[in-house]
């Protein structure tokens, strides 16, 4: 299995109030990716990281930022968080190097609960 | 628009026989197919790919087809076994993103 770690693996937050997920990897890969997953939606991209400091937005960013400062670390801030960011967050890695690059490998998730 | 979609959300096999997944795509421009497995409260995990230049990719019990003409592949498990019941994820890649379906709960019948 892929060394990612995501935290904290379950939270519970108040509408208004900042939330920041971390995934950290051990791989040394490249890009890093964070999805959220909701019924009858599949996987969606939020935001995602091509190097560090390199971000871009996905395909549901509003509401959401991110940094990455280390190769390991992809951090995901909900600045103000709303009930409709109630989801299962995943992050996920790839690495550039590899084939076409196309594989990614998922974290555990994490389980955001906003009241 | 939704450029992977999975139409059958569900599907119930008994166990030594065929499942069949499947997925349509409508952006011509991906080129990997992937199919991924997810438990309850566990991240997604890879299970096989296929490249858009190859129609047939087999690894162990799972095969995935892929037909361009029709913007459609499926993935074979054969046999089911109960470990396969899981939620699975078609996706489509393109510069270094992944689009995924919405998936579809296999349930294999005892």
């Amino acid at each position: 299995d892929a060394g990612i770690t995501q935290s904290p693996r379950h939270k519970v937050t108040e509408t208004g109030t900042p939330v920041t997920l971390r995934c950290h990897q051990t791989e040394n890969h490249r890009y890093m990716y964070w999805y959220r997953q909701d019924p009858g939606h599949g996987l969606r991209l939020i935001h995602y990281s091509y190097g560090v400091k390199d971000t871009d937005k996905g395909e549901v960013s509003d509401g959401y930022s991110v940094s990455r400062s280390k190769t390991e670390d992809f951090l995901l801030t909900l600045e103000s968080a709303t009930s409709s960011q109630t989801s299962v967050y995943f992050c996920a890695i790839s690495d550039s190097t590899s084939g076409g690059g196309e594989t990614q490998y998922f974290g555990p998730g994490t389980r955001l609960l906003v009241l | 628009d939704q450029q992977v979609k999975q139409n059958s959300p569900s599907l119930s096999v008994q166990e030594g026989r065929i499942s069949i997944l499947n997925c349509d795509y409508t952006n011509s421009m991906f080129d990997y197919f992937l199919w991924y497995k997810k438990y309850p409260a566990e991240g997604p995990t890879f299970l096989i790919s296929i490249s858009s230049i190859k129609d047939k990719n087999e690894d162990g019990r799972f095969t995935v087809f892929l037909n361009k003409s029709a913007k459609h592949l499926s993935l074979h498990i054969v046999p089911s076994q109960p470990g396969d019941s899981a939620v699975y994820f078609c996706a489509a890649h393109r510069a270094q993103k992944l689009v995924f379906g919405q998936g579809t709960r296999l349930t294999i019948n005892p």
